[in-house]
């Protein structure tokens, strides 16, 4: 089974650039979720879908980061424009439903670097 | 919303000494405490998880328990080998499925 995948791996930008995330969710799991790590911390949740449709945001700094899942299988996370402070690896979690108590299982991420 | 708390942020212990990480969470509807292991630039990995109709699941060399009265779990690995140094991270879970992580331990298994 093909595990969670995202490109790109590393990304280099200056502040107040635009950059992108892609990620392509385990085969049938209806449910994707974007997770920020910053150094020496544990991965915050940004925004979680199932299918297509948003379940939360609420820690989406929606002023700069927007997402989407257009067709309930890839998502493509969005920073317009960058700051310092947003570097960071980019996690891409999937897990098969959204009923409670389900695995959820994480890419490979891409660490961002904002000069 | 959830606020998990996780202990020590390092550990060092000699190989095959036994090392334990605890967690408490403070949502009593919580139903759901993953632990993943994350070694450098690679991403994290479910190593085990429990589930809260259970006090205490074990796989191998490593065991969780949980005490939902108290809110809190733990990680235990015995017979610690070099190839478990690593961060380790306790997660808990709200209705949504939404995953709040612990700060990280740090273990080192030291030969």
């Amino acid at each position: 089974e093909a595990g969670v995948a995202q490109s790109p791996r590393y990304k280099i930008i200056e502040k107040r650039q635009s950059v992108a995330f892609w990620c392509n969710p385990i085969s049938g799991h209806a449910t994707l979720y974007w997770y920020q790590q910053i150094l020496g911390q544990g991965p915050k949740l940004l925004i979680q879908f199932q299918n297509n449709g948003v379940v939360d945001d609420s820690q989406l700094p929606k002023d700069r980061f927007s997402a989407e899942r257009l067709k309930g299988v890839d998502s493509t996370l969005k920073i317009q424009p960058a700051k310092l402070e947003d570097s960071a690896v980019y996690l891409c979690a999937s897990s098969f439903g959204l009923a409670g108590a389900e695995t959820q299982y994480f890419g490979p991420g891409t660490r961002l670097l904002v000069l | 919303g959830e606020n998990v708390e996780q202990h020590p942020s390092t550990l060092s212990v000699q190989e095959g000494d036994s090392a334990v990480i605890k967690c408490t969470y403070s949502d009593s509807a919580s139903n759901y405490f993953p632990w993943y292991k994350q070694e450098l630039g690679k991403r994290p990995q479910l190593i085990i998880d429990i589930r809260s109709n259970v006090g205490e699941k074990k796989d191998q060399r490593i065991a969780v328990t949980l005490n939902k009265t108290a809110k809190h779990f733990s990680l235990h690995i015995t017979e610690t080998q070099p190839e478990d140094s690593a961060v380790y991270f306790c997660a808990a879970n709200n209705a949504g499925n939404m995953l709040t992580f612990g700060g990280g331990t740090r273990l080192m298994v030291k030969p």
